[in-house]
């Protein structure tokens, strides 16, 4: 099946650093990906769409200039948490859907397994 | 408004038993899947089962069956004898639009459901 792979698992780091999450699609090409925020005990809320070759849509209320996505090949989308404070630590995911899955909706996203984030 | 609502914040189901976990929905697109998403612990997220508005029966899937109630705009998870490794939370999510371009999934609170031996 497709696999998504999401480095690192977690990762802790100090207050102002800024920290690059990867996600890779194994087995499959992804024109598109999603990154999305998870708090403790909360739903998944969409951050942004990224877009290979093209800048990534954000959802309103996410700072742009704060989480910088790139999408520059169909395997691989980065997230980077620019100057981290402690409110941006949480469980960060990214999902990416096979590009020849286009025409058919029943075909669902594959996600990663997870970044876990903390900042002190 | 909420387009997916999970009522159910938490529950417990007696190893072997059936469980039904609710989802309704809110969309005005005709076309439009709906997602059931199992988390663990661990944080992976895991498809479980998909629904689309067209299809005609309801989507069963081993022990995962989904009640799709299209008039009332409900899509509930029926997980049959259930077993420990059940024991996660569970996400209902809702994809807009059958083209490429209304891929976007929204997903409802989750329910934790907790298995008892």
């Amino acid at each position: 099946g497709a696999v998504v792979s999401q480095h690192p698992s977690w990762v802790i780091c100090k207050s102002g650093t800024s920290v690059k999450i990867e996600c890779r699609s194994l087995d499959f090409q992804a024109t598109t990906m999603f990154w999305y925020r998870q708090f403790p005990k909360q739903s998944l809320m969409l951050m942004a769409t990224s877009n290979e070759g093209s800048k990534a849509t954000y959802e309103q209320g996410v700072e742009k200039d704060k989480f910088l996505i790139n999408h520059a090949s169909l395997t691989l989308s980065t997230l980077t948490v620019t100057s981290a404070h402690p409110e941006d630590s949480s469980f960060y995911i990214c999902s990416a859907r096979d590009f020849r899955d286009r025409e058919y909706s029943n075909q669902p996203q594959h996600f990663g397994d997870g970044t876990r984030l903390s900042i002190l | 408004a909420q387009k997916i609502t999970q009522t159910q914040p938490g529950m417990f189901v007696q190893e072997k038993e059936a469980v039904t976990l609710d989802c309704t929905y809110d969309t005005s697109d005709p076309s439009y899947g709906l997602f059931w998403y199992k988390q663990p612990s661990s944080g992976e997220m895991i498809f479980l089962i998909y629904q689309g508005s067209y299809d005609q029966q309801n989507a069963t899937e081993g022990r995962y069956s989904l009640n799709f109630q299209k008039a009332r705009k409900s899509a509930n998870l029926v997980i049959s004898a259930s077993q420990l490794g059940d024991s996660a939370m569970y996400f209902c999510a809702m994809r807009e639009g059958l083209r490429a371009a209304g891929n976007k999934l929204t997903f409802g609170g989750g329910t934790r459901v907790l298995v008892k031996p």
